[in-house]
């Protein structure tokens, strides 16, 4: 059973297109949202997480939006370059197990 | 400040025999995290180790077992490897509290012949 579902599998856009990747969550405990960037041969990296008392967060072209009520966050990149072409996942997890539910991932491939 | 070190980055073994992966954390992270990536799966969550105890532990069988040392340095064995073992394994640091971020390593892909 997927705890954390993530949208879609594999994306395309063009270089300066918005990229928008989806993930719902089950767990109403969850209260740690990162979202992770991961290159071939590299372990994933941190780009930016939302803890749920806010509905976004930005740090320079990633945004993440959270709706609570609706169980489901999502990652939005502005500006997309092909140095973004990567695959991302979502997590979630609560403070007091610590432990990381992942979604599936999405493969984004920014075309020049 | 360094990264996060996993040895070895590849490894080939045989179905049946055991297998050792190190991590190094982050100098002064204590919290060290183990998941398996596997393209099927994802990234399942193994076990975290925090001052040298199991804070936590993922649904993998006994054959995957861990442990921590007193300078925060962790390894993963796994024994009577099968073939489905074969995957790209991750260790994160963090400083251990709450939701503290969590840094990878670029991991040991382990295959199993």
């Amino acid at each position: 059973q997927q705890q954390v579902k993530q949208s879609p599998q594999s994306l395309i856009v063009q270089k300066g297109g918005i990229s928008i990747i989806n993930c719902a969550y089950e767990n109403t405990a969850f209260d740690y949202f990162p979202w992770y960037q991961q290159f071939p041969g590299k372990g994933p990296a941190l780009l930016i997480a939302i803890r749920p008392d806010v509905s976004e967060k930005k740090e320079g072209r990633f945004t993440i939006s959270f709706n609570k009520s609706a169980k489901q966050f999502s990652l939005h990149i502005m500006d997309s370059q092909p140095g973004d072409s990567a695959t991302y996942f979502c997590a979630a997890s609560n403070g007091n197990n610590r432990k990381l539910i992942w979604g599936l991932g999405t493969s984004l491939a920014v075309n020049p | 400040k360094a990264g996060v070190t996993q040895t070895p980055r590849y490894l080939i073994k045989t179905r049946g025999q055991q297998v050792t992966l190190s991590c190094s954390p982050i100098s002064g992270h204590r919290s060290v995290s183990w998941y398996q990536q596997t393209p099927g799966q994802g990234l399942q969550f193994l076990f975290e180790y925090f001052s040298e105890t199991q804070r936590n532990k993922g649904n993998f069988p006994g054959r995957f077992s861990g442990r921590q040392f007193s300078n925060s340095r962790s390894e993963m064995n796994v024994s009577t490897l099968e073939l489905g073992d074969s995957a790209l394994y991750l260790c994160a640091s963090s400083l251990g509290g709450g939701n503290a971020e969590a840094f990878f390593g670029q991991g040991t892909r382990l295959t199993v012949v």
